[in-house]
């Protein structure tokens, strides 16, 4: 079955970016929205943004300046970088993909397990 | 900042039923599927319910999903120690062109 492995730099210096990856294994990238999720401790679900095997893409409008998603077809890769971070971006991050409805994503079936990032200096 | 709304906490005894509102919009559940995540401590969130009402393969028919114009329900009959979890609800934001989720319901077992 499909599995998401996320992967990054555990500790991010504030003001720096924050770059993660997801890679898929398992199945196909294609036909689906692949997303970021991030969760602070103790609270609740954030959804970052999400791109298409195309490269078409939809970010949250609270993150929108500061988030670029790219994908790696060939390496079944996708990408999160958040740039100028602060303390309030620490987090567990989630790669997860996207059912598509007739409108946006439908839900989310399939998780990663999550990576921790902290952001200090 | 989360734009569905539910309930902080709910609670029952084991074998009891409990059932988890979530409240939107027309932007959002009013016109979009409802989807609903269980996330047991430390692990990832799991898929409990898609398409407003419909359980993934190996999920227990003791959870149900429905909804109703721009809220949704979860319920949990025959409550188990082992539902003692955070859920979630979720839908897609027309207007915002962004995935939405709820602020998050932690269910407890007395």
């Amino acid at each position: 079955q499909v599995q998401l492995q996320e992967s990054g730099p555990g500790l991010v210096k504030p003001s720096e970016t924050l770059s993660l990856t997801c890679t898929v294994s398992g199945g196909s990238i294609g036909s689906y929205y692949w997303s970021w999720i991030r969760q602070p401790a103790g609270k609740g679900l954030e959804w970052i943004g999400r791109i298409h095997a195309s490269g078409s893409t939809n970010y949250s409008p609270s993150l929108k300046s500061r988030v670029t998603m790219s994908v790696d077809t060939s390496k079944r890769q996708f990408s999160l970088k958040l740039s100028s971070v602060t303390a309030a971006d620490t987090a567990m991050y989630y790669c997860a993909r996207g059912r598509v409805g007739l409108s946006g994503t439908r839900d989310f079936d399939v998780w990663g397990r999550g990576t921790l990032v902290t952001v200090s200096s | 900042q989360s734009v569905l709304t539910q309930p902080p906490s709910v609670s029952a005894a084991p074998g009891q039923r409990v059932t988890i509102s979530c409240s939107g919009s027309t932007s959002n559940i009013g016109n979009n599927y409802v989807s609903w995540y269980q996330q047991l401590p430390g692990t990832a969130p799991k898929l409990l319910i898609y398409d407003n009402n419909k359980r993934p393969s190996g999920i227990p028919d003791r959870f149900s999903g429905s909804k109703s114009g721009t809220s949704a329900t979860l319920g949990i009959t025959g409550l188990q120690t082992g539902d003692e979890a955070d859920y979630y609800c979720g839908s897609w934001d027309s207007s915002l062109s962004a995935y939405v989720f709820g602020t998050g319901a932690k269910v407890t077992v007395l």
